[in-house]
């Protein structure tokens, strides 16, 4: 089945700096990729996603990109604000078919400002 | 803007007895699954469902597992005798029309079971 590894485990920032949160995936029918904040007490939120036949995209300051030769997606969030602070999951499926939605551990972002 | 809720928010069991979990998915969702976080740990998926069967199931979800729709808006998750390795975060989450695509997560059930 699909394994979904992330890094870092642990991840801090100065306030207005960039993050980068890398992700690499195993199944090569894997064609969807969304990524998860996770606040304290709370249920993981979507905040973007890429499907397979798009190599980037973005939204204000988080962009996602994918690399599927390399089995690659990576997120990326700029000009960093304390309320980035969260846990930030990756994850990988098949949409439509029958590989559900996989997660990698967490990236804890911590936003020091 | 819809969101998934999910009751109780916490539930604390005496081992070998059922917990029933509940959810009400977003309402034009087709889609329903639940998953389960330990504390610290990924999320896991546990089982989906769609138009009263289920889908696809996670080795984790075995015979003292079991799921439901009894009506047109809540999904329940079952479980018959509980475990202490059983105590964890359960995420209920529903999707649209695509499977295994843009979920939506409830906030969760703390479950522990003593």
């Amino acid at each position: 089945g699909e394994n979904v590894e992330q890094h870092p485990s642990t991840l801090s920032v100065q306030e207005g700096d960039s993050a980068v949160i890398k992700c690499t995936y195993s199944d090569s029918a894997s064609n969807y990729f969304p990524w998860y904040k996770q606040e304290l007490g709370k249920g993981p939120q979507l905040i973007i996603d890429i499907r397979s036949n798009v190599g980037e995209k973005k939204d204000q300051r988080i962009a996602v990109t994918l690399n599927k030769t390399a089995k690659h997606f990576s997120l990326h969030i700029t000009e960093t604000q304390p309320e980035d602070s969260a846990v930030y999951f990756c994850a990988a499926s098949q949409n439509s078919g029958n590989t559900p939605l996989v997660f990698g551990k967490g990236t804890r972002l911590s936003v020091i400002a | 803007e819809p969101e998934v809720t999910q009751t109780p928010s916490h539930q604390v069991t005496q081992m070998g007895q059922e917990v029933i979990l509940r959810c009400v998915p977003i309402s034009n969702h087709l889609y329903f699954y639940w998953y389960r976080q330990i504390l610290g740990q990924k999320v896991e998926f546990l089982v989906s469902f769609y138009n009263n069967e289920i889908s696809e199931k996670s080795e984790i979800f075995d015979d003292q597992f079991s799921v439901e729709r009894p009506d047109g808006s809540n999904f329940t998750l079952k479980i018959r005798s509980t475990k202490l390795e059983d105590s964890a975060m359960y995420f209920c989450a529903s999707s649209g029309t695509m499977k295994n695509e843009k979920l939506f997560f409830g906030s969760g059930t703390q479950l522990s079971v003593l």
